[in-house]
């Protein structure tokens, strides 16, 4: 079945600092490919997407481009925020059969410093 | 759309107690998820519905624990009996359809004491 491996954390950063959490996955067929994002105390929300390899999901200054090649889904963010102090979760989805669930990945906390 | 509604957010419940957990899916979507989240394990699939029928349910952990869905618009969870390694947070998801985003509820706080 399809898997996740994502950097673990927890990653502390200052304010406007460089964010990079490291995705793999191994999945069957071309999965699309998701990170999510939970602030305390909520659910999951979904952060940015991409569905087809070399596509680029970009929301609230964070993206990630799908590498087929390299099975990869990285997490970026040139300038990250205080209020990006979150959990973020890396997670395919296959792309067809019994592929359907989302494979979430452990999780990687994110804390940024004033 | 109001989103994915769970209730209650909060539970406490003691030993040995029925406990059934409250989902709404987001109106047309055929995908419903129940998660658990814990310290320990992370994220975990419980039991999947696709048009209000039980596709997998390989992430139920034991036979306490059993999931329905009566009609497109309510699902619940229900444990008994209850136990204190239950505690967690449960999370009710839907999508639109396979292999799409899914989208959570704000989850439910369970503390079997």
């Amino acid at each position: 079945g399809d898997s996740v491996t994502q950097m673990e954390g927890p990653v502390t950063l200052s304010e406007e600092a460089f964010l990079t959490i490291n995705c793999t996955y191994t999945a069957t067929g071309y999965p699309s490919l998701f990170w999510y994002v939970q602030y305390p105390g909520e659910g999951l929300q979904l952060l940015l997407k991409a569905t087809k390899a070399d596509d680029k999901g970009s929301n609230k200054g964070f993206e990630a481009t799908y590498r087929k090649e390299t099975t990869s889904f990285h997490l970026e963010k040139g300038s990250v925020q205080v209020s990006d102090s979150a959990v973020y979760f890396c997670a395919p989805v296959g792309s067809g059969g019994s592929n359907y669930k989302l494979t979430f990945g452990k999780g990687t906390l994110l804390t940024v410093n004033p | 759309d109001a989103g994915v509604i769970q209730s209650p957010r909060h539970e406490v419940t003691e030993m040995g107690q029925e406990v059934t957990l409250r989902c709404k899916p987001i109106s047309g979507h055929n995908s419903l998820f129940w998660y658990r989240q814990t310290m320990m394990r992370g994220l975990e699939l419980l039991i999947y519905f696709n048009n209000n029928v039980p596709i997998d349910d390989s992430g139920m952990p034991e036979d306490r624990f059993s999931a329905k869905m009566p009609n497109a618009s309510f699902s619940t969870l229900k444990i008994q009996p209850s136990e204190p390694r239950d505690s967690a947070v449960y999370f009710c998801a839907s999508s639109l359809r396979e292999n799409t985003e899914a989208f959570f509820g704000q989850g439910t706080r369970l503390t079997v004491v």
